[in-house]
């Protein structure tokens, strides 16, 4: 399975943008990029996805390297609400089957 | 009202029991799953379901059955539970569209003694 590496833990100021990492040097060319958060006590939640261009929605916008081989989670103004764990996957083959690892947990400071 | 809703929200019980969780949605969804959390790690998928009656094992089966006798609704038991299955559990749903988002339950926090 392709899998995705992210940082542990990642902190940011309220209001400032939060970019987070995500590498997946083994994705294939049908594989989608899947972001889901998970807020504390809650189930993950949809973010955002994309193939080979930069996505943008209510939420985020998602930057995908040239190679596909990392991308990019961009949060313009971080809130104290979007403190949670991030996890990057791969959709394989859109085929609507998630494989979690272990996301980011992105903490925010007042 | 929530989408998908899981019941409980909270189980405590004893090693040896069996246990049900349930799963219903209001979303229309034909695909259903069952994910395992343990504390500091990611989500494992246990089963899932693309239909009424159908059952496909995930990766960390073993222990677990489940059951969709309806489209609403897929249920997860635990025909003889053991400690180690102490765990939170998210039921989801996704369209059987290609590439759609998952959506999650809030999940059962299960505590087997």
């Amino acid at each position: 399975d392709a899998k995705t590496t992210q940082p542990n833990s990642m902190e940011s100021n309220e209001e400032e943008p939060v970019h987070l990492p995500c590498n997946h040097s083994t994705i294939s060319g049908t594989d989608y990029i899947h972001w889901y958060r998970q807020l504390p006590s809650q189930g993950p939640e949809y973010v955002i996805h994309g193939l080979t261009s930069n996505v943008n929605n209510r939420m985020a916008s998602l930057a995908i390297a040239e190679d596909r081989k990392s991308s990019t989670l961009i949060l313009h103004r971080a809130t104290l609400r979007d403190a949670a764990v991030y996890y990057c996957i791969l959709n394989r083959n859109a085929g609507n089957m998630l494989t979690f690892g272990g996301g980011t947990r992105l903490m925010v400071k007042p | 009202d929530a989408d998908v809703t899981q019941t409980p929200r909270n189980r405590i019980t004893k090693t040896g029991k069996r246990i049900m969780l349930e799963c219903s949605q209001t979303k229309g969804h034909d695909r259903m799953y069952w994910y395992r959390q343990d504390p500091g790690l990611g989500l494992r998928l246990i089963y899932y379901s693309f239909d009424v009656k159908d059952i496909n094992k995930g990766e960390i089966s073993d222990g677990y059955s489940v059951s969709r006798q309806a489209q609403a609704k897929f249920s997860l038991s635990l025909e003889s539970a053991i400690p180690n299955q102490t765990a939170l559990y998210f039921c989801a749903t996704s369209s059987g569209q290609r590439n759609q988002p998952q959506h999650f339950g809030d999940g059962t926090r299960l505590s087997i003694l």
